[in-house]
């Protein structure tokens, strides 16, 4: 079964570090890149960059730089997003998305349940 | 590019036909345009690819069209599972972008 399985909901404070993680299984993992997509509440889907899977090479989209890290797991079937000096305006639900099979490059047919994260005082 | 979806929300009966617009503000090769399908509480559902093309297990009352700016989705018999949200997204060219979504909604 093709899945994508992303770490619960946190909840942390102003300033704070968070990680978000998403287990993939039931596809090749390094073949597609690993995209990750935002959306805060009540709001739309707002694409954030992606990781390449083979290399850990990632790519940031304008507005998701410096306090942003895609990583990859050692365990070579995880993906990691860390957010650092957390502001309350990154209050969201959190999506890892990728592809499972060829169709066309950056459209997404395997998406992770979301993860939320809440920054409140 | 910036994606424009219209109307923000749509409010029908079961079984009407609705079709949904998606522009851009650029020129977007067909191949690139896609659409997806959001319920509340679940992450998107890849509906259709290259404008046209259904994903798998997509059923066939779902459709879509259009070239250059303008993209269209239709459902041709709302079901009672299709109340949803529908964005369009293009990934020809980077940064990605999706439209700001419609609301299908029960009338």
């Amino acid at each position: 079964q093709v899945q994508l399985v992303q770490s619960g909901s946190e909840l942390k404070k102003p300033g704070a570090s968070v990680t978000v993680s998403c287990k993939a299984s039931g596809y090749s993992f390094t073949t597609y890149p690993m995209n990750w997509v935002r959306q805060a509440p009540g709001q739309g889907l707002e694409w954030m960059g992606w990781i390449n899977t083979n290399t850990g090479n990632p790519t940031y989209a304008q507005g998701f730089t410096g306090r942003f890290v895609f990583s990859l797991d050692t365990s070579g079937t995880t993906a990691l997003l860390q957010i650092n000096s957390l502001k309350a305006e990154d209050t969201a639900v959190y999506y890892c998305a990728s592809q499972s099979v060829w169709f066309v490059e950056g459209a997404f047919d395997v998406w992770g349940q979301g993860t939320m994260v809440t920054v409140s005082s | 590019i910036v994606l424009t979806q219209s109307p923000g929300t749509l409010s029908l009966s079961p079984g009407a036909r609705v079709t949904l617009s998606c522009r851009a503000s650029q020129s977007v090769s067909s191949s690139y345009l896609v659409w997806y399908q959001q319920k509340p509480g679940q992450a998107p559902r890849l509906l259709l690819y290259g404008a046209s093309r259904r994903a798998a297990g997509i059923p066939d009352r779902f459709s879509g069209s259009g070239s250059g700016t303008h993209f269209t989705l239709t459902i041709s018999r709302l079901e009672p599972e299709d109340f949803a949200v529908y964005y369009c997204q293009q990934c020809g060219s980077s940064p990605l972008t999706f439209g700001g979504g419609t609301k299908v909604e029960i009338k």
